[in-house]
Order: structure tokens, then C-alpha cells, then sequence
């Protein structure tokens, strides 16, 4: 059972490139999420999913964009990529969103280097 | 604005002794309030929750007391082993219960 698979693992990017992280599900689940982990910063929400066809805004969710391709697969799009955005993001999933059990689960994550 | 104070930033315990971290929550739906475990090079993982009308959860060595009078929550891990040395996040659930604030983390060794 493979759970949330994340890719890519690692990626190095140049400013001003764009890139996409890729992220599946299949457990199927109903809202997906993508967080980004900084030192210090702890997880931050940049967008979530609440179902299929929604999409809602997190805490930090300037310079990106998401789309939830079906209930399995919830994209994370970089258009301009920027030094700041140097960060590990993980992928998480959630059977009815996070207040009815508590529990997220969560990619591997994906290690993103922006020179 | 932080949402989810949580402390101590990181924390080194012989082995056998109880690890204490501490969350202060702010505003938050009454759902549940977890927390997470994370291993280097890996994902967070759901360690333990709590629901808001009870006062303490316990599942082996971990142990989850809830304050919501005070708003706070804090993990104990009884006689602490060094498997247990990870990255540990609390997380409370946003007004509109689809979303989380996650602490800040702590990072716990435990010496053999």
C-alpha cells in the first residue's frame, strides 16, 4: 500500500523557473493538502482540497498555484520560482479533512533547492 | 499571527526519563488535537490525539493531558528511549475544522 507518493524527491531549480510537484493518493481519500516545512517555521498550509473540484487558500499560498486533477491527484505549481521558496513541501491526505479524527498522512516529502 | 505556540524548540533526555512538550492554541474548532512524530527524511506521522472533553489520552508510553480552560495541551513520553528521538509538532484544528495549525516543532534526543 503505497499511501501518498510525492514527486520529485529532490529538485534543484534556477529563479524564475517553474516546476510542478506531483502527488497521489490511494487511499482514497477525499481532501488532500500541501504544506511546506521551514526550520524554525514548523508545517504551514500553502493550499488544500477539501474534495474533488475544490480548492481553498492555507496560510502562505502566494506564488503558487494548485489544481486537483481528480480525487487521487493534487498538484502544486511554482510559475516563478524565488530563492524564499527553497523548502521541503509534503503532500497529505485526510478522509473527511482534519477535524473528525485528528490524523493526516503525509508524503515523503519533496526537497526543492531554488538558486 | 501565530496560532500554535509550542515549546521547548528542542529537548535532550536520558534514556528511561519523560519527555514534556508543551502547545498553547489560540482560536480553534473543538475536534481533535494531535500530535505529530516525525523522523528525519520522512513524513510526519499521527503519533497520538485528543478530543477536547476529555482531560488526558494515553496509549503506552505517550500520554496526551488537556487543559482547555487554560488552552493548553502537552505530550508526555514515559521512560523514553532512544528510538523515541524525533522531530514532535502539535497541531489544532482551524474555526473551520478542514485545516490544521501546526506548532513550531521540537526536536528530541534521547541519550542512550
Amino acid at each position: 500500500n503505497a499511501g501518498v507518493t510525492q514527486t520529485p524527491k529532490f529538485q534543484v531549480l534556477k529563479t524564475g523557473q517553474s516546476m510542478t510537484l506531483q502527488c497521489a493518493q490511494d487511499m482514497n481519500h477525499n481532501s488532500m493538502y500541501w504544506y511546506r516545512q521551514d526550520p524554525g517555521m514548523g508545517l504551514r498550509l500553502i493550499y488544500y482540497s477539501a474534495s474533488e473540484g475544490t480548492t481553498d487558500k492555507g496560510e502562505v499560498p502566494n506564488g503558487y498555484n494548485v489544481s486537483r486533477l481528480n480525487k487521487r491527484e493534487f498538484s502544486l505549481r511554482l510559475e516563478s520560482a524565488a530563492p524564499s521558496q527553497t523548502s521541503v513541501y509534503f503532500c497529505a491526505s485526510s478522509v473527511y479533512g482534519v477535524g473528525r479524527t485528528g490524523e493526516l498522512f503525509f508524503g515523503e516529502g519533496s526537497r526543492l533547492t531554488v538558486l | 499571527q501565530q496560532q500554535v505556540k509550542q515549546s521547548p524548540q528542542s529537548l535532550i533526555v536520558q534514556k528511561g526519563g519523560i519527555s514534556i512538550i508543551n502547545c498553547a492554541y489560540e482560536n480553534t474548532a473543538f475536534d481533535y488535537f494531535p500530535w505529530y512524530q516525525q523522523f528525519p527524511g520522512k513524513g510526519p506521522a499521527l503519533l497520538i490525539a485528543i478530543r477536547p472533553d476529555v482531560s488526558e489520552k494515553k496509549e503506552g508510553r505517550f500520554t496526551i493531558s488537556f487543559n482547555k480552560s487554560a488552552k493548553q495541551f502537552s505530550l508526555h513520553i514515559m521512560d523514553s528511549q532512544p528510538g523515541d528521538s524525533a522531530t514532535y509538532f502539535c497541531a489544532a484544528p482551524r474555526h473551520t475544522g478542514n485545516q490544521f495549525y501546526f506548532g513550531t516543532g521540537t526536536s528530541l534526543t534521547v541519550i542512550p
